[in-house]
């Protein structure tokens, strides 16, 4: 079974700092995506950014972008230039072709943004 | 497009009440998903459906979840009898495509907020 672990609960970053948000996941599958979502306090889940694991490129959203390590399966998220809209739970989610579009998450990291 | 619209917002019901939250799945989209989410447990897939069929219910815990799609503008999640264990945010959501066809993973609606006391 595909298991996604984020091993840092809470983060804190200073407005204007980069910050890098951890993620691993453990698959025996060659195909499959990759994505951060965002929960701010609303509550919506909001796609950040999305990492197909056939591409050796390292996905980019503006101030959002990736570091994907397939053979060490990890899938980090680096924010730059932190924004008090920023704050919110992040979560590390799997997708492969034969779980059938189920999306696994991991626990989840909230991030702090200290002005 | 309004997104993936879920109601109502905020549920508080008695212990042993049925409780039926609602959907609308973005138009066009052939896929339906309900998430649970709990401090303890995270985000768990429950149920979803490809073209208003149940494709995999294995999520569901146990036999007082229901969940149907009657048509693909709309599916509910039945609780019957609630129990205090339930209290979630239970989340739709919806894409176009299978697996890596869709690609773009999903679009969520905004959550209900069950609280059985």
């Amino acid at each position: 079974a595909q298991t996604v672990t984020q091993s840092q609960p809470e983060m804190s970053v200073q407005e204007a700092e980069t910050v890098t948000l951890s993620c691993t996941y453990d698959t025996s599958e060659s195909d499959y995506y990759l994505f951060w979502y965002k929960q701010p306090p609303s509550r919506q889940m909001i796609l950040v950014i999305r990492q197909e694991a056939y591409k050796q490129q390292n996905a980019t959203e503006n101030r959002f972008s990736v570091n994907f390590q397939k053979a060490a399966k990890s899938f980090s998220l680096k924010i730059s230039d932190s924004q008090l809209g920023d704050a919110a739970m992040y979560f590390c989610a799997y997708m492969a072709e034969t779980s059938g579009s189920r999306l696994t998450f991991g626990e989840g990291t909230q991030l702090t943004v200290n002005p | 497009d309004a997104g993936v619209i879920q109601s109502p917002r905020h549920e508080v019901t008695e212990m042993g009440q049925e409780v039926t939250l609602r959907c609308k799945p973005i138009s066009g989209h052939d896929y339906l998903f309900w998430y649970r989410q709990t401090m303890m447990r995270g985000l768990e897939l429950l149920i979803y459906f490809n073209n208003n069929v149940p494709i995999d219910d294995s999520g569901m815990p146990e036999d007082r979840f229901s969940a149907k799609m009657p048509n693909a503008s709309f599916s509910t999640l039945k609780i019957q009898p609630s129990e205090p264990r339930d209290s979630a945010v239970y989340f739709c959501a919806s894409s176009k495509g299978q697996g890596l066809n869709s690609g773009y993973g999903y679009t969520f609606g905004s959550g209900t907020r069950l609280t059985v006391v």
